[in-house]
């Protein structure tokens, strides 16, 4: 079965950087584009960035872009988000998703990891 | 900031049917992007109840069901369980944005 595990979260001070992990299992990871979504505490859902299956397309939010870069390693079946110049704002929990085939006018996330909390705070 | 507007909240009865709308605009769903929905258990991970509008991936019960029109959608639950409680998003594409989008969710409580 589809498995996607986060990992790297955790408390970090303002201007700081952070490291998050998704380790995919149960499904040819080298096949799916691939998604970062947050939560903030009691709040809604927010898209973070996609990256196609070579890496080769890129897309972030325009919260990120430019302090956040997302990449993969098919090799390993894992896929990263290198968050720098953390702010306050970004405090949430950060989910990993799968980005659905079936075809559809826009992208569809049809499997999600159970999150990693990234806590920015001095 | 969602450009989905959603209800904050519906409730019904158990067996009664309810309806979450997702309202867009011309850069989102009138733009012909489709959309999916998603239910979120209490301290849970979002799981996709709904994709391109109408379709149930398997495994999620025909209660559930979607639909688009114009610059909406709307996701109706049938049959309403006590296990239907949980908070619902829509999401999409939005064109001006450049971005994936999604609604500002909706609390479904079973009185």
């Amino acid at each position: 079965q589809v498995q996607l595990v986060e990992s790297g979260g955790g408390l970090v001070k303002p201007g700081g950087s952070l490291r998050l992990s998704c380790a995919a299992s149960g499904f040819t990871f080298s096949d799916y584009y691939m998604s970062w979504i947050r939560q903030a505490p009691g709040k809604g859902l927010e898209w973070v960035s996609y990256i196609s299956s070579s890496g080769s397309t890129i897309y972030y939010a325009d919260s990120v872009k430019g302090r956040f870069t997302i990449s993969r390693d098919n090799a390993k079946n894992s896929l990263y988000l290198q968050m720098n110049s953390l702010r306050a704002e970004d405090t949430a929990v950060y989910y990993c998703a799968r980005v659905g085939k079936m075809p559809t006018i826009g992208y569809y996330f049809d499997y999600w990891g159970q999150g990693t909390l990234v806590t920015v705070s001095s | 900031q969602s450009v989905l507007a959603q209800p904050p909240s519906v409730s019904g009865a158990p067996g009664q049917r309810v309806t979450i709308s997702c309202t867009g605009s011309s850069s989102n769903i009138g733009a012909r992007y489709d959309v999916h929905w998603y239910q979120q258990l209490p301290g849970t991970a979002p799981k996709l109840l709904i994709y391109g509008n109408s379709n149930r991936p398997s495994g999620v019960p025909d209660r559930f069901s979607g639909s688009k029109s114009g610059t909406s959608a709307s996701l109706a639950i049938t049959g309403l369980q006590a296990e239907d409680e949980a908070d619902y998003y829509c999401q999409s594409y939005d064109s001006s944005l450049s971005g994936y989008v999604f609604g500002t969710g909706t609390k479904v409580t079973v009185l």
